[in-house]
């Protein structure tokens, strides 16, 4: 069965200073998709950065990078020069390329926190 | 905005009751995705419909349905309340039925309050 585990509930990091978010699956499938998003304390869910298992180089999105270890299965977001409107929830996810079951899976979320 | 609207923000129902949650996908969106968000369960996945038809289904309560209209709005239709049912409804879609690749665009929420 897939699993998203992400074993940080809560990250502090410095305004301007880089950040990186954890996360691990585990999945059996050979074809899946990797995802973040991003809730504010506004409560929607926005998206951040996308990576395919069978993509090559890392994803990357302006401040945003993925860094994509397919053989450890991780997928940590990078957050270069954070802002402090970069505090929120963040939550990594995946899909699955099987029929009937092609929805996103989300981790538990990590909080960040940027201080001035 | 994602353009994917939600109504009612906020909802405040009692134990028994029945409600009605409301979402319009974004223009030219086929997909909706229904999630609910507590504190406990964390984020889960629902029920997907792909233009007009039932397409997957997660942890849905028999209490709970769900359908999509031509015009490609759907309804999450929650009956016979219970304070656990408390959380943020969400819906999201997407382009199509859901290829690996595909995000999903949330809107932003109903916040559902069983008392």
């Amino acid at each position: 069965a897939q699993k998203i585990t992400q074993t940080q509930p809560g990250m502090f990091v410095q305004e301007k200073e880089a950040v990186t978010l954890d996360c691990t699956y585990d999945t059996s499938d050979p074809s899946y998709g990797l995802f973040w998003y991003k809730q504010p304390s506004s409560g929607e869910m926005i998206f951040l950065i996308y990576q395919g298992s069978y993509d090559q180089q890392n994803a990357t999105e302006g401040r945003y990078s993925l860094n994509f270890q397919k053989a450890r299965k991780s997928a940590n977001l990078v957050i270069s020069a954070s802002q402090l409107g970069d505090s929120a929830m963040y939550f990594c996810a995946m899909r699955l390329d099987q029929t009937g079951a092609n929805n996103l899976f989300f981790g538990t979320g990590t909080r960040l926190t940027v201080i001035p | 905005d994602s353009g994917v609207t939600q109504t009612p923000k906020h909802l405040i129902t009692a134990t028994g009751q029945r409600v009605t949650l409301r979402c319009s996908p974004r223009s030219g969106d086929l997909s909706v995705y229904w999630y609910q968000q507590s504190l406990d369960q964390g984020l889960q996945f629902l029920i997907q419909y792909y233009n007009g038809e039932e397409r997957a289904k997660g942890n849905i309560l028999e209490r709970f349905s769900a359908q999509q209209f031509p015009d490609l709005h759907s309804e999450l239709n929650l009956s016979s309340l219970e304070l656990g049912d408390s959380a943020l409804y969400f819906c999201a879609s997407s382009v199509s039925s859901g290829a690996t690749n595909e995000k999903l665009f949330f809107g932003s929420g109903t916040q559902l309050s069983v008392l």
